[in-house]
């Protein structure tokens, strides 16, 4: 049983494309969040959302729109694609006020 | 501000050598504290974690303890395996989020 699951793994696409990554948790917490990890593995959170509303967005170009239609999903959708968006983004989801997160499997996204 | 300063990697060990992977922040107030494991082409998994100074987290053999003097949480192991090569982070928890030191390669060869 998947706990956080991430799709699609791998998406390779063309600069000025858009595309979307999918995200589902399956342990009922009210808090999901997208991380983006550079080619350095240094990781930095995008978004945060807590029962369908956000509340963290960490200075994210408007081009990234996460949507989230019920708690249990948390959606990226990707704008007009530039080489700098290539990275892997990590879903995870935590109840609120408990610090562990639960981390997808990630989805490598790779811009030409 | 909060932040979250590991050391560099790549770090190499041999089999069954002695681990330290040093982790210091900075935070206002009292943050609960962890050490997540990136094995190869995965996600972040949870490998141990403490909520208030003093407090020790233990997992899988790896130790390390919230030392508010020093503003500490250093990750240790008694003896490795291969299969614990991995990228290790260090991560505090502000209202609403984690946030990761850059992370530590280990490399441990047989």
């Amino acid at each position: 049983d998947t706990a956080v699951s991430q799709t699609p793994k791998y998406l390779v696409t063309q600069m000025g494309n858009d595309k979307s990554i999918k995200c589902e948790q399956n342990l009922g917490h009210d808090t999901m969040y997208w991380y983006k990890q550079d080619s350095k593995k240094f990781l930095k959170i995008m978004f945060s959302y807590n029962n369908k509303e956000l509340i963290i967005n960490e200075t994210v170009p408007n081009r990234f729109s996460p949507k989230s239609p019920d708690k249990a999903h948390l959606n990226l959708h990707i704008n007009s694609l530039e080489l700098g968006d290539s990275a892997v983004y990590f879903c995870a989801s935590s109840q609120l006020g408990d610090g562990e997160q639960f981390f997808g499997p990630g989805t490598r996204l790779t811009v030409l | 501000g909060n932040s979250v300063t590991q050391m560099e990697g790549p770090v190499t060990l041999s089999e069954e050598a002695f681990l330290t992977i040093n982790c210091t922040y900075t935070a206002t107030g009292y943050p609960s504290l962890f050490w997540y494991v990136q094995y190869p082409g995965e996600g972040l998994q949870l490998l141990l974690k403490a909520t208030k100074a003093d407090d020790k987290g233990s997992n899988k053999g790896f130790e390390a303890t919230y030392r508010k003097e020093t503003t500490s949480f250093h990750l240790e192991k008694g003896s490795v395996q291969v299969s614990d090569s991995a990228v290790y982070f260090c991560a505090l928890t502000v209202p609403g989020k984690l946030i990761f030191g850059q992370g530590t390669e280990l490399s441990v060869k047989p």
